[in-house]
């Protein structure tokens, strides 16, 4: 299976609000409510921000939110801050035994 | 607390061998699976296989694009996963993390480089 689509890129001035996309199709994200975010800044390893489409681990500030509409999912950066800029991937469980990644979205405030 | 520590960073030639590990501690090992993720340079994230340690039906799932090319296993007495391939190429170079089950935890990533 293809990874799921995401913009390469996103930016929007700090306060502003960003969304991003992340397309699969009916096999994955449209069917399954196990769609994940994680930021990545530079060298460093991913971290999860939002999990099971719309939950925030503790620790993650509200600002960050997802959401999902058939099979597209979404995350919303609400207040964008100078320290969100980095990548950020979705990810989604597939079938058994197996997870997609999307392509990947630099975030950059303008 | 909950870690996942990777092995170090290697430097490799076309052909050699290789095994990596990741090992986890702070919770119960065999409760949660663990899967691993290759990052090539400048590039995105790429789902490649899970190893699961609680389970006696099955040991270990990979992802098509990996399958046959990689082998994943783990030694549940030392709650360690290994990630190994037995002839490198120079397309392997890349940045392997671990990752615990529910995708919060991950290890800090061991960098592989293949060049002659």
């Amino acid at each position: 299976q293809s990874a799921l689509t995401q913009p390469p890129s996103a930016s929007g001035s700090p306060g502003q609000s960003v969304t991003i996309s992340c397309t699969g199709t009916s096999r994955d994200v449209g069917r399954y409510n196990y769609v994940s975010w994680h930021q990545q800044h530079p060298g460093k390893a991913p971290r999860l921000i939002i999990s099971d489409v719309d939950k925030r681990p503790s620790g993650v500030p509200p600002r960050f939110s997802g959401s999902k509409s058939g099979n597209t999912a979404y995350l919303t950066i609400s207040g964008l801050q100078a320290e969100d800029e980095a990548d950020y991937y979705c990810s989604c469980y597939a079938d058994t035994n197996y997870y997609i990644f999307g392509t990947g979205t630099t975030v950059t405030p303008l | 607390e909950v870690r996942l520590v990777q092995s170090g960073v290697q430097v490799k030639e076309p052909g050699e061998s290789l095994k990596i590990s990741c090992q986890g501690s702070g919770y119960s090992f065999h409760s949660y699976w663990i899967g691993w993720v290759r990052q090539m340079p400048g590039k995105g994230l790429e789902w490649m296989g899970i190893f699961y340690a609680g389970r006696s039906d099955i040991e270990t799932a990979y992802s098509p694009s990996f399958h046959g090319q990689v082998t994943i296993s783990g030694d549940k007495s030392i709650n360690t996963v290994f990630l190994q391939w037995s002839s490198l190429k120079a397309s392997d170079t890349a940045i392997y993390y671990c990752v615990r089950e529910g995708l919060v935890f991950w290890g800090q990533g061991t960098m592989v480089t293949v060049s002659p």
